[in-house]
């Protein structure tokens, strides 16, 4: 089993949608956890960050379910600048010098 | 400005020539890293630094070196590049544990 799995897309939404993807971590030890965006052929930015139950910026929530050992990440009322590709990454365990990151999710929000 | 730089930005070579991609950070950050992206890979990490003078190997360390002789400097050197490196490469750097990783543009390297 990979350290983290994402399911890679692409997913096509219309705008207004609301969309969610999933992320499944190996180590449960794991204690905290992030979703990234990158835009094509760009560095990766911080979106959130998830250290206990959930996350809630704006239009985005961020969920942690630690004994299924997955975290998600709901978009509500997709924009067009929503289209972008989401990186789960989660530490591993003994120390913050290995952050793992999943392979991505691809969103496209189309009009 | 809070900032990583890396460069270059492009960079095509030939298999064998020896080449350096610089990284530097403008936070006083003590951590960075390396890291390769390729298709449906993800980022793998390379080499990282806790401080200067202290590097170690990450997952795909095998054809890279780096150095850490100054905080705000990371340099990746390939000594003799091959086909296989080729690929889009990020530093990062993180000021403390379980915080935001800061990247740099990256750096699209192909080896023909």
């Amino acid at each position: 089993r990979k350290e983290v799995e994402q399911d890679p897309g692409p997913f096509n939404v219309p705008e207004g949608a609301t969309v969610a993807f999933n992320c499944t971590y190996s180590n449960s030890a794991s204690q905290s956890f992030f979703w990234y965006r990158q835009d094509c052929r760009k560095e990766p930015k911080l979106l959130m960050s998830v250290y206990s139950s959930g996350n809630e910026d704006g239009r985005f929530t961020a969920q942690l379910n630690r004994a299924s050992q997955y975290i998600s990440l709901l978009i509500r009322d997709s924009k067009l600048s929503d289209s972008a590709t989401y990186l789960c990454v989660v530490p591993r365990a003994g120390g913050y010098n290995k952050l793992i990151f999943g392979a991505g999710t691809r969103l496209a929000v189309h009009p | 400005e809070a900032q990583v730089t890396q460069n270059p930005r492009y960079l095509i070579t030939v298999t064998g020539k020896k080449l350096t991609v610089t990284c530097s950070q403008n936070m006083n950050h003590e951590y960075m890293s390396w890291y390769r992206q390729d298709p449906g890979l993800g980022l793998r990490q390379i080499y990282y630094s806790m401080n200067v003078e202290v590097t170690d190997k990450g997952d795909v360390p095998e054809g890279y070196k780096v150095s850490r002789k100054e905080k705000r400097n990371f340099p990746l050197i390939l000594e003799s590049p091959s086909p296989n490196q080729t690929s889009l490469y990020f530093c990062a750097s993180l000021g403390q544990m379980n915080t935001e990783a800061f990247f740099g543009q990256g750096t699209r390297l192909t080896v023909v």
